[in-house]
């Protein structure tokens, strides 16, 4: 069974501070997607990252994926309220079915 | 531009009793996946259809739980006998088989709750 192991869990931290989120995993994934979830409604996809040491940018979010396509970190700049939510990663397989989320990180931005 | 959409959004119903859910994909999306996800988890795989086809069953999708996409576009999920370890909110996710890298895109869910 894969599986992946996010930290923090919680992370409460001060508008204008940096953080990370970090996703591990012992089994290699085909694709590592981020989502986004806000209470009471589904994830929303942030990135999908395929290739070992790959990183992508998105406004003030950093996402990498691993060389070994093992682990992925979520580096955000200079946070805002906004950022606020739960940050998922999700491990995808070749065959295409089923993804393998992480418990995820709740992150809190106070203002 | 209509994304995953999920109804009902709540469902209140007492122990014992069946329920079903109906989840519409993105119109050219031929892969529909339905996730179960608990307070504080990450989303768990329950199944998931190509087109009609169901191709794939979680050993959490217990006999009282069957899913159906009968002609490749909508899908329902019901539960019979509900227990109250079934309150949780039930996603569905769609996406296109090829070149997509499994990206998966949400519905809203429905959150259900068995009294």
């Amino acid at each position: 069974t894969q599986l992946l192991e996010q930290s923090p869990q919680f992370l409460s931290i001060q508008e204008g501070e940096n953080l990370t989120v970090y996703c591990n995993s012992s089994s290699v994934f085909s694709s590592l997607q981020w989502y986004r979830q806000e209470p009471g409604e589904g994830p929303v996809l942030l990135v999908t990252v395929v290739t070992g040491g790959e990183v992508k940018k998105l406004k003030r979010l950093t996402f990498q994926f691993g060389d070994a396509r093992k682990d992925s970190s979520l580096h955000i700049t200079a946070a805002q309220p906004g950022d606020t939510g739960l940050y998922l990663c999700a491990g995808g397989e070749t065959s295409g079915s089923r993804l393998t989320f992480g418990e995820g990180t709740q992150l809190t931005v106070n203002p | 531009d209509t994304g995953v959409s999920q109804d009902p959004r709540h469902k209140i119903t007492k122990r014992g009793q069946n329920v079903t859910f109906r989840c519409d994909p993105i119109s050219e999306h031929n892969r529909l996946y339905w996730y179960r996800q608990t307070l504080g988890q990450g989303p768990e795989f329950l199944t998931y259809f190509q087109n009609e086809a169901q191709l794939e069953k979680s050993r959490l999708l217990s006999d009282r739980f069957s899913a159906e996409r009968p002609k490749g576009s909508f899908s329902t999920l019901e539960i019979q006998r509900t227990e109250q370890g079934d309150s949780a909110m039930y996603l569905c996710a769609s996406s296109l088989a090829a070149g997509s890298y499994n990206e998966q895109f949400f519905g809203p869910g429905t959150r259900l709750t068995v009294l």
